[in-house]
């Protein structure tokens, strides 16, 4: 089992929907979490950190499920500009190191 | 507020060349970490540096090879290249509280071609 995994997609939506993305980890000693965005042929970026107790920014939900080992985001009303792969990312105790899911690509269309 | 910076941008090399890239990182940050994303998938993880020593490594073989200076700019360095190093490398720089970070910022990257 690949440490963090992540549905690939594409996602298909339209503008103004609700999408939610999950990835699962397997180390259970996981304590950091985060998405990243990344766009065609650039670096990613930091979206946002995933925290215990959920957060919020804007649009975008985050939210951590430590029984089940996974973590979720939710983006709310959909623009053309959220178009990009969402790469989820653990890092486990002990180690300094975050691993990377491959992505999951979302396309959203007028 | 200069962000991570990597030269060169784009890069073709033939296979059994060597190659260096290079790496400066977020002002404020002391940690630079080198990753290699083919297309399609994740950034996987090369190594990282801290304080000029190489702290963790991932699952590469020794033909990449890593530095790191004392202004923090970090350099690395893949020997006898192969077809399947063409790849996207990423280097990301941070800063750890403990064996935390609080998210990385990512350079626009070299992309490397090896023909």
């Amino acid at each position: 089992r690949k440490e963090v995994e992540q549905d690939p997609g594409p996602f298909n939506v339209p503008e103004g929907a609700t999408v939610a993305f999950n990835c699962t980890y397997s180390n259970s000693a996981s304590q950091s979490f985060f998405w990243y965005r990344q766009d065609c042929r650039k670096e990613p970026k930091l979206l946002m950190s995933v925290y215990s107790s959920g957060n919020e920014d804007g649009r975008f939900t985050a939210q951590l499920n430590r029984a089940s080992q996974y973590i979720s985001l939710l983006i709310r009303d959909s623009k053309l500009s959220d178009s990009a792969t969402y790469l989820c990312v653990v890092q486990s105790g002990g180690s300094y190191i975050p691993t990377f899911g491959r992505g999951t690509s979302l396309i959203v269309h007028p | 507020d200069a962000g991570v910076t990597q030269s060169p941008t784009h890069l073709i090399k033939t296979r059994g060349q060597q190659v260096t890239l290079r790496c400066s990182p977020k002002s404020g940050h002391d940690t630079v970490s080198w990753y290699q994303q083919a297309l399609g998938q994740g950034p996987q993880f090369i190594f990282q540096y801290y304080e000029e020593e190489e702290r963790q490594r991932g699952n590469f073989p020794d033909r990449f090879s890593g530095h790191q200076f004392p202004n923090y700019s970090s350099e690395l360095n893949v020997n006898a290249l192969l077809l399947g190093d063409s790849a996207l490398y990423l280097c990301a720089s941070s800063l750890y509280v403990g064996d935390r970070n609080y998210g990385y910022t990512f350079g626009s990257g070299t992309r490397l071609t090896v023909v």
